[in-house]
């Protein structure tokens, strides 16, 4: 059966830190990746996602960048974090028109 | 682009009480719609889905039925449980973005009470 684990949990940073979340999805093969983020009053807003190895689109502009080394690893980075950056991000996959996304634990990130 | 609405929360409401959360969407083409569930501290998980007009979608008692003529997908539950308390988000298929992303609308929260 397919798995999906995001890492770290709960993530306390300062304004100006670096940021890595990792995103890997197990039991299924070349998956399209999404980073939601989830801030309070806001609903879940689409970040990035990915149809291969390489190939990242980004719905907003931001202070945030995603890549994908390998077919089934999705990162969340930053190089400087700001405080709008807080939030719960949640890393999904689906694999085709089915519309049905598979979301992971998801991480909270608060930027202080 | 397509887009998703769905009434302002929280939603209080005693066990085994009949609910209804409101969704309605605004879309070209045919998408297909979602209900999704939260649970504190976790990501979403798949409630039930509709993929075309008057289907209906069902799973541990809630239903919702994809209303084309007024473009709405309500979720409903005739008696709740406590343990029903979770933030509940309606979504739509994006045809507009590749790679098959959902639209989501903003959640409604629900808290059931013994």
């Amino acid at each position: 059966s397919q798995t999906i684990h995001q890492w770290p949990a709960t993530l306390v940073q300062p304004v100006g830190s670096p940021l890595s979340l990792e995103c890997t999805v197990e039991g299924t093969s070349n998956p399209n990746l999404y980073w939601y983020r989830q801030a309070a009053g806001r609903g879940l807003q689409l970040l990035f996602y990915s149809v291969g190895i390489g190939q990242i689109s980004s719905e907003v502009p931001q202070n945030l960048s995603a890549s994908r080394p390998q077919d089934r690893q999705f990162i969340l980075s930053s190089k400087k974090l700001l405080l709008s950056d807080s939030g719960f991000y949640l890393c999904a996959w689906s694999v085709g028109p089915t519309g049905e996304l598979f979301f992971g634990e998801g991480s909270r990130l608060t930027v202080l | 682009g397509n887009s998703v609405t769905q009434m302002e929360g929280p939603v209080t409401l005693s066990e085994e009480a009949f609910l209804t959360i409101n969704c309605t969407y605004t879309a070209t083409g045919y998408p297909s719609l979602f209900w999704y569930v939260q649970y504190p501290g976790e990501g979403l998980q798949l409630l039930l889905k509709a993929t075309k007009a008057d289907d209906k979608g069902s799973n541990k008692g809630f239903e919702a039925t994809y209303r084309k003529e007024t473009t709405s997908f309500h979720l409903e539950k005739g008696s709740v449980q406590v343990s029903d308390s979770a933030v509940y988000f309606c979504a739509l298929s994006d045809q507009s973005v590749s790679g098959y992303a959902l639209n989501f609308g903003k959640g409604t929260s629900l808290l059931v009470t013994p």
